[in-house]
């Protein structure tokens, strides 16, 4: 069915180290893709999206590449730091401009 | 603060007890989607509108749940004799149709239910 794959946290890593949350979709044609982002005590925030294939959708220093080969949206982040632990969402929008989310990664950045 | 607010934040009932949940959208945002989440998971779809017409409810809305937005502006979601496989986190959220290109929607910050 159609669905949306995140890979397992928590995610911990150091201050400024390298970080990629992998997400992969199934869907019928190309949907439009996105990352929102929920800080503790906070309701969910857009991070970005992209609407079609090899788009790059990029915010604060992430960015995720819109992949139709691989049918995937891995976000990347080259240098986290202690405010970006949080828990990350990847979605992809379906009829109705619902959204179809997967279960959350949760981050953890140490100083 | 112009965002999207519920009420809500934190509901306690006890099984059996009917509870109401108020979602406030964006003013000038034409639709209304409400999800729940629960614990290590993602949100998922309930319901949603269009102004004031619902267009779309999920299988996972029994018939113990209803959603009104009757006059197109606020929305309640209602759960009648609640059970304890209802406690989860509600989301509300709001967007603008026409949106261009972004479909994006706008979250409020939940209404967690705890049902005893």
């Amino acid at each position: 069915g159609n669905s949306v794959t995140q890979m397992e946290g928590p995610v911990t890593l150091s201050e400024e180290a390298f970080l990629t949350i992998n997400c992969t979709y199934t869907a019928t044609g190309y949907p439009s893709l996105f990352w929102y982002v929920q800080y503790p005590g906070e309701g969910l925030q857009l991070l970005l999206k992209a609407t079609k294939a090899d788009d790059k959708g990029s915010n604060k220093g992430f960015e995720a590449t819109y992949r139709k080969e691989t049918t995937s949206f891995h976000l990347e982040k080259g240098s986290v730091q202690v405010s970006d632990s949080a828990v990350y969402f990847c979605a992809r929008m379906e009829y109705g401009n619902k959204l179809v989310f997967g279960a959350g990664t949760i981050l953890r950045v140490k100083s | 603060d112009t965002g999207v607010s519920q009420d809500p934040r934190h509901k306690i009932t006890k099984r059996g007890q009917n509870v109401t949940f108020r979602c406030d959208p964006i003013s000038e945002h034409n639709r209304l989607y409400w999800y729940r989440q629960t614990l290590g998971q993602g949100p998922e779809f309930l319901t949603y509108f269009q102004n004031e017409a619902q267009l779309e409810k999920s299988r996972l809305l029994s018939d113990r749940f209803s959603a009104e937005r009757p006059k197109g502006s606020f929305s309640t979601l209602e759960i009648q004799r609640t059970e304890q496989g209802d406690s989860a986190m509600y989301l509300c959220a709001s967007s603008l149709l026409p949106q261009g290109s972004t479909g994006e929607l706008f979250f409020g910050e939940g209404s967690r239910l705890t049902v005893l």
